[in-house]
């Protein structure tokens, strides 16, 4: 069964500075999509940045971006010039190509933007 | 706008009444989820439903009945809900394509004294 695993409860960074949040998962497919999901106070779940396995690039929207390295099963979340509204859950998703609507989630690291 | 929608947003009960938490979506997805969030756990899929009449089990299905009659409903039913059942649910669609974004409702969050 595919696993993701999240090692870092908690993290904190200072406004305008770069932080990185790990995420490992294990699987036995070569293809496969991953995704970065943010939950600000509000609890609504919103989609941060995703990647097809088979993509070597890595992913890059606006400040965030990711580094996925496919044979170390690792898919970490940058986030550049942080800011106060990063301030959040971040969960680490994974999707197979089979069951295309199930995904699995990390525990979620809490990010702490500091002034 | 696109979106998913749940209600109740909260509720409390009671062990043993019988509860239904709506969900609906705007955007014709074929696609339809519940997950429940538990603190250290993340967030784990109870049932998904692939179309119309078309449901299975997720990760933690027990205690739990769907039912997906109509493409944009997917309610979540609680036939005698146990503390154990405290969380905050979420529903969510999806096209069901590859990357294809899982669109979130805004959670309920369910108490069972």
């Amino acid at each position: 069964a595919q696993t993701v695993t999240q090692s870092q409860p908690e993290m904190s960074v200072q406004e305008a500075e770069t932080v990185t949040l790990s995420c490992t998962y294990d699987t036995s497919e070569s293809d496969y999509y991953l995704f970065w999901y943010k939950q600000p106070p509000s609890r609504q779940m919103i989609l941060v940045i995703r990647q097809e396995a088979y993509k070597q690039q890595n992913a890059t929207e606006n400040r965030f971006s990711v580094n996925f390295q496919k044979a170390a099963k690792s898919f970490s979340l940058k986030i550049s010039d942080s800011q106060l509204g990063d301030a959040a859950m971040y969960f680490c998703a994974y999707r197979n190509p089979y069951n295309t609507d199930k995904l699995i989630f990390g525990t979620g690291t809490r990010l702490q933007v500091f002034p | 706008e696109a979106q998913v929608t749940q209600n109740p947003r909260y509720l409390i009960t009671v062990t043993g009444k019988k509860l239904t938490v709506t969900c609906s979506q705007n955007m014709n997805h074929e696609y339809m989820s519940w997950y429940r969030q538990d603190p250290g756990l993340g967030l784990r899929q109870i049932y998904y439903s692939m179309n119309v009449e078309v449901t299975d089990k997720g990760d933690v299905p027990e205690g739990y009945k769907v039912s997906r009659k109509e493409k944009r409903n997917f309610p979540l039913i609680l036939e005698s809900p146990s503390p154990n059942q405290t969380s905050l649910y979420f529903c969510a669609s999806s096209s069901g394509t590859g990357l294809g974004e899982q669109y979130f409702g805004p959670g309920t969050r369910l108490t069972v004294t």
